[in-house]
């Protein structure tokens, strides 16, 4: 099946910096990947996605890249601010796999006022 | 449009003992799939249900267990509940072809002592 890997486990950013976590993915056949952030003690939520005929997303402070070749996407956060403190989660799946969501181990990110 | 509703909110239980808990997914959303979520884990995959049959399963014991009702809600039983089963239990709805992003629940927090 498909296997999810995510770096780093933990960064931490000086407010205003910029953030980027890295995820792989095994099975080429995976073409929806989400990002969900989780603040402390709430839900994850969707942040941003991107499906496979796309190369970039941008949605204000955050974009994501994806690269079919190399099976990698990563989340990018700009001017970063306390408030993007949280852990985030990438994802992958297809219609392969149903609904089925393979997440990465998740990225503690710390901003520093 | 309502969220996706857990209940209970906060359980706690004596090992051996059995549990339910309730998932009520947004309106329209067929798929409801479940999360053990434990600090250091991850999002750990259990099960999905899409329109009352399971279409995914994780490796997780036969304790552990769910079905899913003709509107759509969902139930998940453990039973014989042992220590190591403290632990938030997201439910996640979506419409189910994998290529839509989850909403997820608040959880269902579960001590077992």
């Amino acid at each position: 099946g498909e296997n999810v890997e995510q770096h780093p486990s933990t960064l931490s950013v000086q407010e205003g910096d910029s953030a980027v976590i890295k995820c792989t993915y095994s099975d080429s056949a995976s073409n929806y990947f989400p990002w969900y952030k989780q603040e402390l003690g709430k839900r994850p939520q969707l942040i941003i996605d991107i499906r496979s005929n796309v190369g970039e997303k941008k949605d204000q402070r955050i974009a994501v890249t994806l690269n079919k070749t190399a099976k990698h996407f990563s989340l990018h956060i700009t001017e970063t601010q306390p408030e993007d403190s949280a852990v985030y989660f990438c994802a992958a799946s297809s219609e392969n796999t149903g609904n089925q969501f393979y997440f990465g181990t998740g990225t503690s990110l710390t901003v520093i006022p | 449009k309502a969220g996706v509703t857990q209940t209970p909110r906060y359980l706690i239980k004596t090992r051996g003992q059995q549990v339910t808990l309730s998932c009520s997914p947004i309106s329209g959303h067929r798929s409801v799939s479940w999360y053990q979520q434990t600090p250091g884990q991850g999002l750990q995959f259990l099960f999905e249900y899409f329109s009352e049959t399971q279409r995914n399963k994780g490796n997780f014991p036969g304790r552990f267990s769910g079905r899913q009702f003709s509107n759509s809600r969902s139930e998940m039983n453990v039973s014989t509940l042992e220590l190591g089963d403290s632990a938030l239990y997201l439910c996640a709805s979506s419409h189910g072809s994998g290529l839509y992003g989850y909403t997820f629940g608040s959880g269902t927090r579960l001590t077992v002592v």
